[in-house]
């Protein structure tokens, strides 16, 4: 099945530590992305990768950080600098646009971060 | 500055139709995406608008207004299942933006026996 996997589903860590969530796809798509979404509130882009080795801030980098080694991962690190790291993360990828009208992004089942 | 507004919460009663509006303000505009999100989950496709006018898919139809800065989503004939969030999100011209979404907060549909 192609897809867009995240694990854990749910993951609690305790103040200070640094924690790195997974998000792999196997869709070949090029585009990657990261959002947060605190309760009752909408999606914001922390990072995203238009291709491999090379990535972007989004609105609301700080804090986090990434790498894209690979095409299929697009890894996050949830640094002991992000001030309000309790949310739901969700990973997104998408197909290089090219000539097509519209870019739909696939999300993955996210991640339910909690800071203890 | 990018602006995304829509209501927080509607209720609605099954078997009726429900709208949800979506305005923005935005640095340039490409197009318009709504996504569907049950509590927990992953955000689903619906509908992308890029051109004037109503897109129709089923129950579901998605209209937009260029000129206005204006979105609606109107689902008809409304089921329990549609309980959910409905999220507006606007995509910038492809060369200022790299395929980036921009989303609005979200609009929680309550849909009642």
């Amino acid at each position: 099945d192609g897809g867009i996997t995240q694990s854990p589903k749910y993951l609690f860590r305790k103040e200070g530590q640094n924690v790195t969530l997974s998000c792999e796809q196997n869709l070949n798509h090029d585009a990657m992305y990261w959002y947060r979404q605190d309760p009752g509130q909408g999606l914001r882009l922390i990072y995203y990768s238009q291709i491999v080795n090379d990535f972007q801030k989004g609105d609301i980098a700080e804090g986090y950080s990434v790498s894209r080694e690979k095409k299929e991962s697009f890894p996050l690190t949830v640094t002991s600098a992000q001030k309000n790291p309790t949310a739901f993360y969700l990973c997104a990828s998408s197909p290089r646009l090219g000539g097509a009208l519209y870019n739909e992004q696939f999300f993955g089942p996210g991640t339910r971060l909690t800071v203890l | 500055g990018q602006n995304i507004d829509q209501p927080t919460e509607m209720t609605a009663t099954e078997g009726a139709i429900v709208q949800i509006n979506c305005t923005y303000q935005t640095s340039g505009f490409n197009g318009l995406f709504w996504y569907q999100q049950h509590a927990g989950e992953a955000p689903t496709f619906l509908s992308y608008n890029v051109l004037d006018g109503l897109e129709e898919k089923g129950r579901f139809s998605s209209f937009l207004s260029r000129s206005k800065g204006y979105s609606y989503l109107l689902l008809k004939e409304l089921q329990m299942k549609d309980s959910a969030s409905y999220l507006c999100a606007v995509t910038l011209p492809r060369e200022a933006a790299g395929n980036k979404l921009t989303f609005g907060g979200g609009t929680r549909v309550l849909v009642k026996p």
